[in-house]
């Protein structure tokens, strides 16, 4: 499987600033997708980043609010804009395997904190 | 609504006990998919369920899936405490186009 790493792993925020969260991927990967865990919650889908063209965002997901870059099929960027305290959640980007259908494996996650 | 319901969503076992928790689901898809998450950890994929009646063991997990009760279970057999974490549930909705939707996840916690 891939190797995934996210940046910042961490971090705690100013309410209505933004953050972009870095996902790299040691190979190259047709999809990628952005997860938003809020604490003790389930996992819910974001977006998925499409090389070359514009994120496909989930119901109740907008590119405003969480633009989505896509530059290579190695990388991309998730901005969480105008943050505020309902923002904290751990946001984890996913590559789908090589094999096995929609079988995706995850990044390490990033712990965002908005105050 | 689709849903992925999983239950119970906390368990806590006793080591040596066999337990099984649910996944229910309200889509038409053939494919089921069982992760698991250790506190503060990223998420493992356990186990990739592509079939109706599809059965699959790694150790003392192991996962099946009815697509017609649109059901999937995972057995846990003689319980250890290095099994304690959260285990999700995700269906597919049918589309091959990679995007997953979990469950709320089952807690589970091992005591000795």
């Amino acid at each position: 499987s891939a190797v995934i790493s996210q940046k910042p792993s961490r971090d705690i925020c100013q309410r209505g600033t933004s953050l972009t969260i870095q996902c790299q991927v040691d190979s190259q990967v047709t999809m990628m997708f952005w997860y938003r865990q809020q604490p003790g919650q389930s996992l819910t889908l974001i977006a998925t980043a499409n090389q070359g063209s514009e994120a496909t965002y989930e119901s109740g997901f907008v590119i405003d609010k969480f633009p989505i870059s896509r530059p290579n099929l190695t990388f991309s960027t998730l901005t969480v804009s105008n943050m505020s305290p309902e923002d904290s959640s751990i946001y984890l980007c996913s590559v789908l395997g090589q094999g096995t259908y929609n079988e995706q494996f995850f990044g390490p996650g990033t712990r965002l904190t908005v105050l | 609504e689709l849903k992925v319901e999983q239950n119970p969503l906390f368990l806590s076992m006793q080591e040596g006990k066999n337990y099984t928790i649910y996944c229910n689901y309200s889509t038409t898809s053939d494919r089921l998919y069982w992760y698991r998450q250790d506190p503060g950890k990223s998420l493992e994929s356990l186990f990739v369920l592509l079939s109706n009646g599809a059965v699959k063991q790694e150790g003392r997990l192991m996962a099946s899936l009815d697509t017609k009760a649109r059901l999937s279970t995972l057995h846990i057999t003689a319980a250890v405490h290095d099994l304690s974490a959260t285990y999700f549930c995700a269906d597919d909705r049918g589309s091959t186009l990679g995007r997953l939707y979990f469950g709320r996840g089952t807690q589970l916690t091992v005591w000795p």
